[in-house]
């Protein structure tokens, strides 16, 4: 595909219920992340994947919050039990391997609303 | 700990007048300096890095490690500059990005 690619581009969901957010990355990137864009608070970094491997966790707000990266490609973050706070426009990114040259590469995100 | 802060929520500037966005960082090892941008209805991209020492759309930044900082200038600003800015940060060889929390640009004509 011409870019990082994200679904759904919108999603309201009732507090409780469990929503799959997906990433297709530019092929050939290695390197994908997820970020939380909240208004007023900027970009949050949520986690990172090197191939299907995510070496740094740390930044997923609770246990509620999964990822996962299969095949080298696609990955999808999970949230269980949905809160009002998790309302955010949730960003993925891809960047190229190789030497880190801050170039991430974002998709148009998935607009999250929990009522 | 890596942290990037943008004193300014919001930046109003007439057409023509100079524009400087502020950036100014935290991080005890060398870091790379970033400038992202977000027009309306699209997508985040990278706009320039300090490691280039590049000019993009008219915008340089130069990084001031006494200073810490890292400020976005463009001698005379344009409506379609108006558009959200983020400065980010990683250490070098870091996998990790850190936003600061954006400035909203707005050039009136």
């Amino acid at each position: 595909g011409a870019g990082v690619s994200q679904s759904p581009s919108n999603k309201v969901t009732e507090k409780g219920k469990d929503v799959e957010l997906r990433c297709d990355p530019i092929s050939g990137h290695t390197a994908l992340y997820w970020y939380r864009q909240s208004l007023g608070q900027g970009l949050e970094f949520l986690i990172y994947f090197q191939g299907n491997s995510a070496p740094d966790k740390s930044g997923l707000p609770s246990d509620r919050f999964s990822a996962e990266r299969t095949g080298g490609s696609v990955s999808t973050l999970t949230i269980q039990r949905t809160q009002q706070e998790d309302s955010a426009v949730y960003l993925c990114a891809s960047a190229k391997p190789g030497i880190n040259t801050g170039e991430l590469f974002f998709g148009e995100g998935s607009r999250l609303t929990v009522l | 700990a890596q942290r990037v802060t943008q004193p300014e929520k919001l930046l109003s500037v007439f057409k023509g007048a100079p524009v400087e966005l502020k950036c100014n960082y935290s991080y005890s090892g060398s870091p790379e300096l970033f400038w992202y941008v977000q027009y309306s209805r699209q997508r985040l991209q990278l706009l320039l890095r300090h490691i280039s020492r590049e000019s993009i759309k008219g915008f340089t930044a130069d990084l001031n490690k006494g200073e810490t900082s890292f400020h976005l200038k463009k001698p005379f600003a344009q409506e379609e500059d108006s558009a959200m800015y983020y400065c980010a940060l990683s250490g070098a060889g870091s996998y990790q990005l850190t936003f600061g929390k954006g400035t909203k640009l707005s050039v009136i004509p």
